[in-house]
C-alpha cells in the first residue's frame, strides 16, 4: 500500500539557519509528489510539486526539493530561514488518482 | 484572487444541531474535495465529487453528507455533530486525474468547527 512518511513531528532551527524536511514514500512506480504548508488557522498551501524529469524542483518561498528514487525520499530545502516560514508542512503522494496520501506533518518553530 | 473560498472561517454549533459548511471555487475544476483535519494531524479525506458523481470513503461516518449544486458550490451537511466532530474542514479542488497537470489540489482556508 502506497504510504508517505516524515520522520520528524517537530523541528527548531534558527531564523537563517538552512533547513531540511524529511520524507520517505512508498510506493511500486513513480508517485506524483507535493509539499504543502499550512500555517496556524489557514488551508494548506501548494510549495512545489514532482512529477517527472529534473528531480530538484524549485517552489515558492524559496524552498526546493529533490527527489531520489534510491531512497524513496523527496526532502523539502531551505538555505535560509525566515520567521515566516514557521508553520507545519505536509508532504503528500498520489499514483495519479483522486486520493492525496499525506505525511503525519512536520511543524517547523523559527527562533529569533 | 481566492481561487477557493470556504465560509464561514469558523462556525460553532451545539451538540446535536445540523451544520452545513460552504465551498466555492472560481477554478471550474471537475474534482471537489472535503477534508477533516483534527489538531496537529493529517487532514483525512472524507468525501469528493467528479463533476455531478459522488463518492464516499469507506470509513466516513454516515452522519457527514455532501452536496454540489453547480459546479462551482460544493456543500458539506453535518447531520447530528458530536463532541468528537469538532475539528478544520478543509475543501480541496482539482481537475480531473487523467488531466494536466497532475491532479493539484488547491485548498481553501478551513472552516473551524466547535461543538458545544
Amino acid at each position: 500500500a502506497q504510504s508517505v512518511t516524515q520522520p520528524d513531528i517537530h523541528i527548531t532551527v534558527s531564523e537563517g539557519a538552512s533547513l531540511e524536511l524529511r520524507c520517505n514514500y512508498s510506493y511500486g512506480a513513480t508517485p506524483y509528489l507535493f509539499w504543502y504548508v499550512q500555517s496556524p488557522g489557514q488551508g494548506l498551501q501548494l510549495l512545489l510539486k514532482y512529477f517527472s524529469g529534473d528531480t530538484l524542483v524549485q517552489g515558492i518561498k524559496g524552498f526546493e526539493a529533490e527527489f531520489k528514487r534510491s531512497q524513496s525520499s523527496f526532502n523539502l530545502r531551505k538555505p535560509s530561514v525566515h520567521w515566516s516560514d514557521a508553520a507545519e508542512y505536509f508532504c503528500a503522494s498520489t499514483s495519479g488518482t483522486y486520493k492525496y496520501i499525506f505525511g503525519t506533518g512536520t511543524r517547523l518553530k523559527v527562533l529569533a | 484572487d481566492a481561487m477557493v473560498i470556504q465560509n464561514p472561517r469558523y462556525q460553532v454549533t451545539q451538540f446535536g444541531k445540523p451544520v452545513t459548511l460552504s465551498c466555492s471555487q472560481t477554478l471550474n475544476h471537475n474534482v471537489m474535495y472535503w477534508y477533516q483535519q483534527k489538531s496537529s494531524q493529517a487532514p483525512k479525506l472524507l468525501f469528493h465529487y467528479y463533476d455531478k458523481d459522488f463518492n464516499n470513503e469507506a470509513d466516513t461516518p454516515d452522519n457527514f453528507q455532501s452536496r454540489r449544486p453547480n459546479t462551482s458550490f460544493c456543500f458539506l451537511d453535518i447531520r447530528s455533530p458530536g463532541l468528537g466532530d469538532a475539528a478544520m474542514y478543509l475543501c480541496a479542488t482539482s481537475r480531473s486525474p487523467g488531466d494536466s497537470p497532475k491532479n493539484i489540489q488547491y485548498f481553501g482556508a478551513g472552516t473551524r468547527l466547535s461543538v458545544l
